[in-house]
């Protein structure tokens, strides 16, 4: 069985331009998440969506946003890039019962470099 | 705002010794705590702990809770450099508005 998917592994960009990430979550999964792990900060939790909807946002700025298809892979976009930007940004899924099954499964990460 | 803090950050040990790291929390709407291992990008589930005092264990790893005094610890014994990784503490606060809260990890190396 495919695990949570993330494209691309790699993704260079410089300042103002904007980044399209993508995420495949493991099949029957309904649920995904968006974290940022930039250098010593840890993960930070960026998005939530579930069947379609977002349901949660962290603490940042509306540049961040993305979507969730009706087949449940989920886009994350970053707008008018910032340097401080560059981290790894991993991306998660979990099945339809959220409140018994809250372990996460995470992608390997898409890794931008902002110049 | 909803805290979590992992301690020590970094940690060398030799192999065949036991280490033991620690995460403690202050979060509203406390669910459950878990424990990720990150060896490269993509982290992996270890435990998940919700009742104080229950000791978790997979082999030479164990966890437990105490949700008195808002702390976990995560040990391993006889480790290998295979260990050597980034654990990361996360605990589940959001109620409905499901999040995990993550602290920064401690990054672990064992050498032969």
């Amino acid at each position: 069985e495919a695990g949570v998917t993330q494209s691309p592994t790699h993704l260079i960009k410089t300042r103002g331009q904007q980044a399209t990430l993508r995420c495949s979550p493991i099949s029957g999964h309904t649920s995904v998440y968006w974290y940022q792990q930039a250098l010593g900060l840890g993960l930070q939790f960026l998005l939530w969506y579930d069947e379609g909807e977002e349901r949660n946002r962290g603490n940042f700025p509306p540049r961040f946003s993305g979507r969730q298809f009706p087949n449940y892979s989920s886009e994350l976009n970053v707008n008018a890039l910032e340097l401080e930007d560059s981290a790894l940004y991993l991306c998660a899924s979990s099945s339809r019962q959220v409140r018994t099954n809250e372990k996460l499964f995470f992608g390997s990460g898409t890794q931008l470099s902002v110049l | 705002e909803d805290k979590v803090v992992q301690s020590p950050l970094s940690l060398v040990v030799h192999e065949g010794d036991t280490v033991t790291l620690n995460c403690s929390y202050e979060v509203t709407n406390f669910r459950s705590l878990l424990w990720y291992k990150q060896e490269k990008k993509a982290p992996t589930f270890l435990f998940m702990l919700t009742s104080s005092g229950i000791e978790k264990k997979s082999g030479r790893l164990s966890s437990i809770l105490d949700k008195k005094e808002l702390f976990s610890i995560l040990n391993i014994t006889a480790t290998q450099t295979g260990d050597s990784a980034v654990y990361l503490c996360a605990v589940n606060s959001g109620g409905s508005n499901y999040k995990l809260t993550f602290g920064k990890g401690t990054l672990l190396t064992v050498n032969p």
